[in-house]
């Protein structure tokens, strides 16, 4: 069935470093959403990514479609304390009786030395 | 406007016990997800209901877990006779459609002593 792998698990940086997680599938995607978790809260969505090659900017966030539509990437440039949490990708999978449900990866958890 | 809500925030029980979790969706959105995530881990699909149709159940790990959708809003998911595993946050989101941004609630904590 359709695997989503995350990379890294874990990331610590330094405050001010910058930070790039990826997600890679093992089959062509439609779309890629991306969600933030903070600590103790639940994920609140961040980005839809549909297009192959797109990318999008929410201020020092850069979010990547791969060319291929396989992988994604979600750049955090300069990080702040704020930046802390984890981040999961979401990507749809279509099942064998033509309903749709939501995969996520395994989550990046990022935490800022401040 | 109100949020996704869930019902209780926390949850104690007991070893075998039944529980009853409830997700409130937004106002309008068709489709609704449960999912589990233990301590630390990745959200875990349990099961998607979208409008009227069949609900997917294929990610309930075990025939103790149920769940309803009444009048195509407010959910409810069971789990019969709880064992230990099962402890874990119970997330629900509710989006617009299939492929809409999902919004998530707040999470019903479950312990299983």
């Amino acid at each position: 069935g359709q695997q989503v792998m995350q990379i890294p698990q874990y990331q610590h940086v330094q405050e001010g470093e910058d930070f790039t997680t990826y997600c890679n599938s093992s089959t062509t995607l439609s779309n890629i959403q991306w969600y933030k978790q903070r600590p103790g809260g639940h994920p609140v969505f961040l980005i839809q990514l549909v297009k192959s090659g797109e990318v999008k900017k929410q201020k020092r966030l850069t979010f990547q479609f791969g060319e291929a539509k396989k992988n994604s990437s979600l750049h955090i440039t300069a990080t702040q304390t704020t930046d802390v949490g984890t981040y999961f990708c979401a990507v749809i999978h279509i099942t064998t009786s033509g309903t749709y449900k939501y995969i996520f990866g395994t989550g990046t958890r990022l935490k800022v030395l401040a | 406007g109100a949020g996704v809500s869930q019902s209780p925030s926390n949850k104690v029980t007991e070893k075998g016990k039944d529980v009853e979790l409830r997700c409130d969706p937004i106002s309008g959105h068709t489709a609704l997800y449960w999912y589990r995530q233990s301590l630390g881990q990745g959200l875990e699909f349990l099961i998607y209901f979208q409008g009227n149709s069949a609900p997917d159940k294929s990610g309930l790990p075990s025939d103790r877990f149920s769940a309803e959708r009444t009048g195509g809003s407010v959910s409810t998911l069971t789990i019969q006779r709880t064992q230990q595993e099962d402890s874990a946050v119970y997330l629900c989101a509710s989006s617009l459609g299939d492929v809409n941004t999902q919004y998530f609630g707040p999470g019903t904590r479950l312990t299983v002593l």
